[in-house]
């Protein structure tokens, strides 16, 4: 059964901190995403990656950046969270141009 | 640019009742559409999905059909259950892109 898996469920966090919020697929797949879930929103894309090492911005990079050194694994870095990035963040990974499979998300809280 | 309009939710609806949850789609080409599914607590699964116009998707008791000339996507369901319970997210994607555009989700809640 392919997996997508993201480290934390529920995560709270301090503003200025610096947050790394890691993804993992178990399925070989060439493409990752983060995106960041808000009411009324829907889903908005923060990066994407195509490969190890390679990256790309999605709508709305600003103040996150990413690192994907495996190819299963793909971490999303707050620098300086702000109460803005409050929110849930789905990672999601797919081959070829096909069918997302998503983790469970991390509900993330920036006090 | 390309979107993904989904009706407003929350939907509510009774035991066995029928649904449809309208999306339509702006895009300059020929895209896929799909349609996600999340319950409470979870990450978003695919429902169903339609690679062509006129093709239908269909899964668990849900199907949708890709209309091009409506520019339309809209999920049916002909008897919903209180499992059903979840939000519904239409999504479009480019053959040869990356980037799914997905519309802002349709919650349902169906009633016992």
């Amino acid at each position: 059964d392919v997996k997508v898996t993201q480290s934390s469920r529920y995560l709270v966090k301090r503003t200025g901190e610096k947050v790394f919020l890691e993804c993992v697929q178990d399925m070989d797949h060439e493409n990752m995403f983060w995106y960041r879930q808000d009411p009324g929103l829907g889903l908005r894309l923060i990066y994407f990656s195509y490969d190890v090492k390679m990256k790309e911005k999605g709508d709305i990079p600003e103040g996150y950046s990413v690192s994907r050194e495996k190819k299963e694994r793909f971490s999303l870095i707050l620098e300086s969270a702000s109460t803005n990035q409050t929110s849930m963040y789905l990672c999601a990974s797919t081959e070829g141009v096909n069918e997302q499979f998503f983790g469970p998300g991390t509900r993330l809280t920036v006090l | 640019g390309d979107s993904v309009t989904q009706m407003e939710g929350p939907v509510t609806l009774s035991e066995e009742a029928f649904l449809t949850i309208n999306c339509t789609y702006t895009a300059t080409g020929y895209p896929s559409l799909f349609w996600y599914v999340q319950y409470p607590g979870e990450g978003l699964q695919l429902l169903l999905k339609a690679t062509k116009a006129d093709d239908k998707g269909s899964n668990k008791g849900f199907e949708a059909t890709y209309r091009k000339e409506t520019t339309s996507f809209h999920l049916e369901k002909g008897s919903v259950q209180v499992s059903d319970s979840a939000v519904y997210f239409c999504a479009l994607l480019y053959s040869g892109t990356y980037k799914y555009i997905f519309g802002t989700g349709t919650r349902l809640k169906v009633l016992a």
